[in-house]
């Protein structure tokens, strides 16, 4: 099945400053590639997505960047925010199917005001 | 929307009661996920349905858990005989037939003692 690591585990940023979360995967027929923005106490939500037809996405201050090749994807978020301090899930899916999704392990993202 | 909704959001239990999770996905929405979220382990997921029907339960840890969906608006996940493992964050999700995105909903945060 799909194997799903995600680095680094903790991350602590300056407001203001860039943070960037990296994951790869396993398997090449993975072609869904989501991640989740988890609040203290709340359930995961999206906050943006790449398929693999894309190498690229941006939504305001966040993008995600995606290397087929290298079996790779990136968060990444700019000007960073103490509202952004959060655990943050990327997952990858089989076929492209919500149903398989393998979540990595979560990056506790800190923004030090 | 009000989005996915699930009940009770903190149980307390004693070992070797029967604990039952309750989960209202989002109107139109046909398929249905339980998740279970541990420090050790992240995020799993324990089954899922797909227009009421269960397609994938290899997820469920073993007998003692079992998921219904009697109907579209409507799922349980029920545990009996608890045990002190079982403690965890236990998530229900739904995704439309459309596109892939999955949304979470607050979580059940259950104790066993």
């Amino acid at each position: 099945g799909e194997n799903v690591e995600q680095h680094p585990s903790t991350l602590s940023v300056q407001e203001g400053d860039s943070a960037v979360i990296k994951c790869t995967y396993s398997d090449s027929a993975s072609n869904y590639f989501p991640w989740y923005k988890q609040e203290l106490g709340k359930g995961p939500q999206l906050i943006i997505d790449i398929r693999s037809n894309v190498g690229e996405k941006k939504d305001q201050r966040i993008a995600v960047t995606l290397n087929k090749t290298a079996k790779h994807f990136s968060l990444h978020i700019t000007e960073t925010q103490p509202e952004d301090s959060a655990v943050y899930f990327c997952a990858a899916s089989i076929g492209g199917s919500a149903r398989q999704l393998t979540f990595g392990s979560g990056t506790q993202l800190t923004v030090l005001p | 929307d009000a989005g996915v909704i699930q009940s009770p959001r903190h149980e307390v239990t004693e070992m070797g009661q029967e604990v039952t999770l309750r989960c209202k996905p989002i109107s139109g929405h046909n398929s249905l996920f339980w998740y279970r979220q541990t420090m050790m382990r992240g995020l799993e997921l324990l089954i899922y349905f797909n227009n009421n029907v269960p397609i994938d339960d290899s997820g469920m840890p073993e007998d003692r858990f079992s998921a219904k969906m009697p109907n579209a608006s409507f799922s349980t996940l029920k545990i009996q005989p608890s045990e002190p493992r079982d403690s965890a964050v236990y998530f229900c999700a739904s995704s439309g037939a459309l596109g892939n995105t999955i949304y979470f909903g607050e979580g059940s945060w259950l104790t066993v003692v």
